[in-house]
C-alpha cells in the first residue's frame, strides 16, 4: 500500500494561472480531506469528498476554489487565478471511515 | 461545534527526558476519536496515535502515551525517553465517531529536542 500519494511536490505559478494538486488516495479509501497549511499555522479545514460527492465544502474559498473525486482517478484541488497569498503547503488525508486518517506529503504551492 | 486547544506553541527537552504535551478540546459529540500527528521538517503528517473516548485506557504506542481526562476533554501526549528524531510539530486533534465529518485540529505544538 503505497500511501496517500500528493503530486507534484512543489509547485511554481505565476500571478493570475491556475493550480491543480493532485491527490490519489490509499487502496480502499473512499473519504478524501484537503488542508491548507499557511506558514507557521496548524492545518486548516478545506474540503471533504467521498466518490464524485462533495461532504462539506465549508472550509473552501468561494472563488477560485474547486475540488472533485472522480468516480476514477485521483482527488483534484483547482486553484484558479492563483494569489500571492495561496501560497501555502496543501494536504490531502484519505481515511476508510475516520479510524485513524493517512495523510499526502503535501504539495507546497509558491506563487511569484 | 468541535474546537482543538494547544496552549504550547513551543516546547523544549533534554534528550531522553519525558516531556507532556498539552491539549483540549471541546464537543458535543458523544463518540469520538483523538489523535496526535507529528509533523517533521518533512512536513509529511505522521499519525502517532489514537484514542477512542469510548475507552478508559490510555492508548499507549512506544515511547508515546496518553493521558485521556474525557470529564475533563484533555487529551495530553507524553513522550518518554526522547529522541532527536521527535524533534517536530505535534497537532492535536479529534473526529466522530459516528458520522461523517472533518478532522479538526489544533495550531501545533513546536518541539525542540535538546542534545
Amino acid at each position: 500500500n503505497a500511501g496517500v500519494m500528493q503530486n507534484p511536490r512543489h509547485l511554481v505559478r505565476r500571478r493570475g494561472q491556475e493550480a491543480r494538486l493532485r491527490c490519489s488516495p490509499m487502496k480502499g479509501h473512499s473519504h478524501v480531506y484537503w488542508y491548507r497549511q499557511l506558514p507557521e499555522e496548524g492545518l486548516k479545514f478545506m474540503v471533504y469528498l467521498q466518490k464524485e460527492n462533495i461532504i462539506d465544502e465549508s472550509g473552501m474559498p468561494k472563488e477560485r476554489f474547486s475540488a472533485e473525486f472522480p468516480k476514477e482517478g485521483p482527488s483534484i484541488l483547482r486553484i484558479q487565478q492563483v494569489v500571492r497569498g495561496d501560497s501555502a503547503a496543501y494536504f490531502c488525508a484519505s481515511s476508510p471511515d475516520g479510524q485513524g486518517t493517512f495523510f499526502g506529503q503535501g504539495t507546497r504551492l509558491t506563487v511569484v | 461545534a468541535q474546537t482543538v486547544t494547544q496552549s504550547q506553541p513551543e516546547m523544549s527537552v533534554q534528550e531522553a527526558e519525558t516531556v507532556t504535551l498539552s491539549c483540549t478540546y471541546d464537543t458535543s459529540e458523544s463518540d469520538y476519536y483523538l489523535f496526535w500527528y507529528k509533523q517533521p521538517p518533512s512536513r509529511q503528517m505522521i499519525l502517532v496515535i489514537r484514542q477512542e473516548a469510548y475507552k478508559q485506557q490510555n492508548a499507549t504506542e512506544n515511547r508515546f502515551s496518553v493521558n485521556f481526562q474525557k470529564a475533563a476533554k484533555s487529551f495530553s501526549l507524553k513522550i518518554s525517553d526522547s529522541q532527536l528524531g521527535d524533534a517536530a510539530m505535534y497537532f492535536c486533534a479529534s473526529y466522530p465517531m459516528n458520522r461523517d465529518d472533518k478532522i479538526i485540529f489544533g495550531k501545533g505544538t513546536r518541539l525542540h529536542i535538546l542534545p
